[in-house]
């Protein structure tokens, strides 16, 4: 069956620019995360989500990033006015089990902004 | 806070020697540790988990809760354990168990 994935695989935004990040988990999974991984440094948990409910938003760096999953399935990550800082790659995993046990990651999307 | 430290960000090996990737922790409680590996150009991937106390492609770790350390070992490397490897901690129950990562260690395994 097919694994977790996501779209784009690459973007690049000019500093200021909104963008959506798209991840489709594998069919039927309830839990799925976000993460974040700057160049050089190991994932860092940003968002989760159980079904459509937003359980944990505690790693979203500003409130220029907001997450939703409306419909329990495919979710959104996006990020508003982008700052350089926010270059990375970013993960989605998804997990069958309620509390996230067992994640499986997407390819990623790596966002580059200039 | 929980944290978790790789010490070496690269490591190099010779094929048919014993390869040790370090990975200590923090955590106030009970934490579940795990070894995720991503090879070239493909997804991150659990390689092992403490739980299971299973042997993956030759790989072992043992939880030592005295010294706080999860070090990955393989008493005889291959060309094809070369990749990135990152130790990774969750709690052991709860509603949300994200992933809290280290900085992870590039293996290379020389031929």
């Amino acid at each position: 069956g097919a694994g977790v994935s996501q779209s784009p695989r690459y973007k690049v935004a000019k500093r200021g620019q909104d963008v959506a990040l798209r991840c489709d988990p594998i069919s039927g999974h309830v839990s799925l995360f976000w993460y974040q991984q700057a160049l050089g440094q190991g994932p860092e948990f940003l968002t989760y989500f159980q079904n459509e409910a937003q359980l944990d938003k505690s790693g979203l760096p500003s409130d220029r990033f907001f997450a939703e999953r409306p419909e329990g399935s495919v979710s959104t990550l996006k990020i508003q006015r982008t700052q350089q800082e926010d270059s990375a790659v970013y993960l989605c995993a998804s997990s069958q089990r309620v509390s996230g046990y067992e994640q499986y990651f997407g390819p990623g999307t790596r966002l580059t902004v200039t | 806070a929980q944290r978790v430290t790789q010490p070496e960000k690269l490591l190099s090996v010779f094929k048919g020697a014993p390869v040790e990737l370090k990975c200590n922790y923090s955590y106030s409680g009970s934490p579940e540790l795990f070894w995720y590996v991503q090879y070239s150009r493909q997804r991150l991937q659990l390689l092992l988990r403490h739980i299971s106390r299973e042997s993956i492609k030759g790989f072992t770790a043992d939880l030592n809760k005295g010294e706080t350390s999860f070090h990955l070992k393989k008493p005889f490397a291959q060309e094809e354990d070369s990749a990135m490897y990152y130790c990774a901690l969750s709690p052991l129950s709860g509603s949300a168990r994200q992933l809290t990562f280290g900085s992870g260690t590039q293996l290379t395994v020389l031929p």
